[in-house]
């Protein structure tokens, strides 16, 4: 089945502590981008990435980090210094070469602070 | 920039009532539109697209026009069922395609 994977699905982190969360795609798409998700906030963008080896910071990058080794995965690595992380994490990802198409979403990652 | 503004919710409406969840935009160029829907404890689900001006996107019983002299995208769906209580979000990608922007989406409630 073609789709996006992310895990785990709650997460727990302790203070200090840096915590990373996994997107793994095998719809061969080229572009993936986190979004964080809080009530009433809609989403907003934290990292998205358009090629291996290259991403771009979005609107609230402060206190995460993250990698595009291969073009399936792009894990989020949420660091001590972001201070308020509980949220709902989404990725997503978008073909390339076809304008107007949609983006893709996994079923999130729940994290929150012990 | 581009942005997308949502009515607010949360919207509470009784089964087979009519539906209508405003969108309005602001964009320069040509964007494409998008509703999502999400249900609790999921990711954002596809509901349906149109990419240019006077394009009605359908799916599932949900219809939306876009209007481009009213920068508008609104939601509607003629008889609503329980199993559409969910929370639905309006989108837009702007001229590159590979920026988008969401609104604040709309939690529905629908009782039977």
């Amino acid at each position: 089945d073609g789709g996006i994977t992310q895990s785990p699905k709650y997460l727990f982190r302790k203070e200090g502590q840096n915590v990373t969360l996994s997107c793994e795609q095998n719809l061969n798409h080229d572009a993936m981008y986190w979004y964080r998700q809080d009530p009433g906030q809609g989403l907003r963008l934290i990292y998205y990435s358009q090629i291996v080896n290259d991403f771009q910071k979005g609107d609230i990058a402060e206190g995460y980090s993250v990698s595009r080794e291969k073009k399936e995965s792009f894990p989020l690595t949420v660091t001590s210094a972001q201070k308020n992380p509980t949220a709902f994490y989404l990725c997503a990802t978008l073909g390339a070469g076809v304008s107007n198409q949609p983006q893709h979403f996994g079923d999130g990652t729940r994290l929150s602070i012990l | 920039g581009d942005s997308v503004t949502q009515m607010e919710g949360p919207v509470t409406l009784s089964e087979e009532a009519f539906l209508t969840i405003n969108c309005t935009y602001t964009a320069t160029g040509y964007p494409s539109l998008f509703w999502y829907v999400q249900y609790p404890g999921e990711g954002l689900q596809l509901l349906l697209k149109a990419t240019k001006a006077d394009d009605k996107g359908s799916n599932k019983g949900f219809e939306a026009t876009y209007r481009k002299e009213t920068t508008s995208f609104h939601l509607e769906k003629g008889s609503v069922q329980v199993s559409d209580s969910a929370v639905y979000f309006c989108a837009l990608s702007g001229d590159t395609g590979n920026q988008f922007y969401f609104g604040t989406g709309t939690s529905l409630t629908v009782i039977p």
